[in-house]
């Protein structure tokens, strides 16, 4: 069964240093989205893209934030200079367009966690 | 922003038991999706909802997107063990690109 994978599982970085959180979607979608959970806390959206763009973002997806396809593949988030309030589990997230209506269904990858001390 | 208000925040049952939980929104969402995550892992998609007054099952699950468009339920019946994780609604206002909102989860503990 098609997956969205992530890598890496955890990822630990000192405060200040940047992050790259990859993620290779299910290879016949083409809406991809980065969410976060902090740990205890619910699911919360950062950013889709669409069509080689940023579609929408939440107001979490500040300056710090960059989202990049680079082949045909991967799908990265970038955190430029992290904060230890970036601490939570980053999830990929990837859809695919059906129907009029664009019906879609979001699967899930498995997650980063990324830990900033 | 939209929020999701779901509930329980969590429930404590007994192996067999029927459970209930539900959202409710001040905004319509197009869309209603449950998803279960069990620690660690990523949310899994149960049941994707996407007219008003729809009931859909997927085997002990059955879930309802409400007429008005601004509330859903879950329902489990006959719980086991494998059932205990958290469940999280979400809701969609649009189309692909559109992010989920989710709701702050239900989690379901059976007790032996």
């Amino acid at each position: 069964e098609p997956e969205v994978t992530q890598t890496p599982s955890h990822q630990v970085t000192q405060m200040g240093q940047e992050v790259i959180l990859r993620c290779v979607p299910i290879s016949n979608h083409l809406y991809f989205y980065w969410y976060r959970q902090i740990l205890g806390q619910k699911v919360e959206f950062l950013v889709s893209f669409y069509n080689n763009e940023i579609s929408e973002k939440s107001e979490i997806f500040d300056d710090q934030f960059s989202v990049e396809r680079p082949d045909g593949s991967n799908f990265t988030l970038k955190i430029r200079s992290t904060k230890l309030e970036d601490s939570a589990m980053y999830f990929c997230a990837s859809s695919s367009r059906t129907g009029w209506f664009v019906h879609t269904e979001a699967f899930f990858g498995q997650g980063t966690r990324l830990t900033v001390v | 922003g939209q929020q999701l208000n779901q509930s329980p925040q969590s429930m404590f049952i007994q192996e067999g038991e029927d459970v209930s939980m539900n959202c409710t929104s001040s905004s319509i969402f197009n869309t209603w999706l449950w998803y279960k995550q069990d620690p660690g892992e990523g949310p899994v998609l149960l049941i994707a909802l996407y007219k008003a007054g729809e009931l859909t099952s997927n085997g002990r699950l059955t879930a309802q997107f409400g007429i008005t468009r601004k509330d859903s339920f879950l329902n489990i019946s006959a719980s086991i063990p494998s059932d205990v994780g958290i469940y999280f609604c979400a809701g969609q206002r649009g189309g692909g690109a559109d992010g989920l909102t989710f709701g702050k989860g239900t989690h379901l503990i059976i007790q032996p």
